[in-house]
């Protein structure tokens, strides 16, 4: 079965410092995907940022990016420059294909970030 | 600026009562997902629907729960009897039926069950 595990229930970090949020996940696919969701006090949840499975580059959006460590099976996101606005629940989550080319979202329990000013 | 929504998004009822949650998804998507997230359990998928057609609904309590599609641009998720354990954010969300598709995700329905 594929699980996703986020390790860390709370990480705190100060305002413009940067902060690793781990992921690590369970598959035997080989095609799919890993995403990066952000869910502030609003409860709107947004995607932050992904990253195709064959693809060894690391993505990158403005001040987030991503360590994709495939072997290791190992999805952690980077936040620079962290800002009062980042304070949220950050979830990682894993795409496969369910059978009969059917996708769903796999999430772990989340990460509860909290930015000190 | 195309987004998902969700009516009520806040509902108090009392146990045995019948909640019925409603979701507009993004005109075009032909996927559409029902989540249920609690501080205990997180983020679970309940059911989702392909082309209006539900795919999965292994998620949901099948006695209390079912989940339409009457159009394209309805999903209902319904609840009879309702149970104080029924208490939870129920999530819609949409997208495009492929590994790399980004679901958007409707604002939430905060359901409590008295």
């Amino acid at each position: 079965a594929q699980t996703v595990t986020q390790s860390q229930p709370e990480m705190s970090v100060q305002e413009a410092e940067t902060v690793t949020l781990s992921c690590t996940y369970d598959t035997s696919e080989s095609d799919y995907y890993l995403f990066w969701y952000k869910q502030p006090p609003s409860r709107q949840m947004i995607l932050v940022i992904r990253q195709e499975a064959y693809k060894q580059q690391n993505a990158t959006e403005n001040r987030f990016s991503v360590n994709f460590q495939k072997a290791a099976k190992s999805f952690s996101l980077k936040i620079s420059d962290s800002q009062l606005g980042d304070a949220a629940m950050y979830f990682c989550a894993y795409s496969f294909n369910s059978g009969g080319s059917n996708y769903k979202l796999t999430f772990g329990k989340g990460t509860l970030l909290t930015v000190n000013p | 600026d195309a987004r998902v929504t969700q009516t009520p998004r806040h509902k108090v009822t009392e146990m045995g009562q019948e909640v019925t949650m409603r979701c507009q998804p993004i005109l075009g998507h032909n996927t559409v997902f029902w989540y249920r997230q609690t501080m205990m359990q997180g983020l679970e998928l309940l059911a989702y629907f392909r082309n209006r057609a539900p795919l999965d609904d292994s998620g949901m309590p099948k006695d209390r729960f079912s989940a339409e599609m009457p159009d394209a641009t309805l999903a209902t998720l319904k609840i009879q009897p309702s149970e104080p354990r029924d208490s939870a954010v129920y999530f819609c969300a949409s997208g495009f039926n492929s590994v790399a598709s980004e679901q958007f995700f409707g604002p939430g329905t905060r359901l409590t069950v008295l």
